[in-house]
């Protein structure tokens, strides 16, 4: 079955250490997202890509890196997490430039303490 | 800059009701409009999607209208249930971006 998956689903991580979160899909989409969501907030998109070896920052300042070495596969990664990374984490993608809607990820919830 | 408003921020009805949230979008050049549902500590589940060439979406008790020179989108859902209680987020794909701008959500408790 098509679809986008995230992981892990939960962790909880002390400060410094270094972090990959994990988002797979598998339809085959041109386009991935990264969105953070604080808890009873708004979206906010940190990194995009266009495919393989396209990404490009969004609109919320980040620390955090991505890399799209394979169509299927963007993962996120933080050096040194620190307590301000604590967030929900959101991977989405989309198949082409204007008709295809989004399908979003379970979503990582990321503690750093 | 398009900007993205949804009203209300929060809603409580009874079990049964029929129900209207509406979004409102700055900027008419969208390619499309998505209506999501997001329930507590979970990812996004699309619920309809409306091309710009639409004039509404519907799935089961849900229908989604689109209104481009207005600027507005309706989602409706008829004889609510407690199961859906959730927060319902909408956004807009810029005419000239990829990128999906959303709304802050409306969060909905339908009561037993």
């Amino acid at each position: 079955e098509a679809d986008i998956y995230q992981t892990p689903r939960y962790l909880v991580i002390g400060t410094g250490k270094k972090i990959t979160l994990e988002c797979s899909q598998t339809m085959g989409h041109d386009k991935m997202y990264w969105y953070q969501q604080d808890p009873g907030m708004e979206l906010h998109l940190i990194h995009y890509s266009y495919g393989v070896n396209s990404t490009e920052k969004g609109d919320l300042s980040s620390e955090s890196t991505v890399s799209r070495i394979r169509t299927e596969h963007f993962p996120l990664t933080l050096e040194s997490a620190r307590p301000s990374h604590t967030s929900q984490y959101l991977c989405a993608s989309s198949a082409n430039e204007g008709g295809d809607g989004y399908t979003f990820g379970s979503g990582t919830r990321l503690t750093v303490v | 800059k398009q900007e993205v408003t949804q009203i209300p921020a929060a809603l409580s009805v009874p079990e049964g009701e029929n129900l209207v949230l509406n979004c409102s979008f700055t900027d008419s050049a969208i390619y499309n409009l998505q209506w999501f549902r997001q329930d507590p500590g979970k990812g996004l589940t699309s619920l309809l999607l409306i091309q710009s060439s639409q004039r509404e979406q519907t799935s089961g008790r849900l229908n989604a209208s689109l209104d481009k020179s207005s600027g507005r989108s309706t989602l409706y859902i008829a004889a609510s249930q407690p199961g859906d209680s959730a927060t319902y987020l909408c956004a807009v794909k810029a005419d000239s971006s990829y990128k999906l701008i959303f709304g802050s959500g409306t969060r909905l408790l339908v009561r037993p």
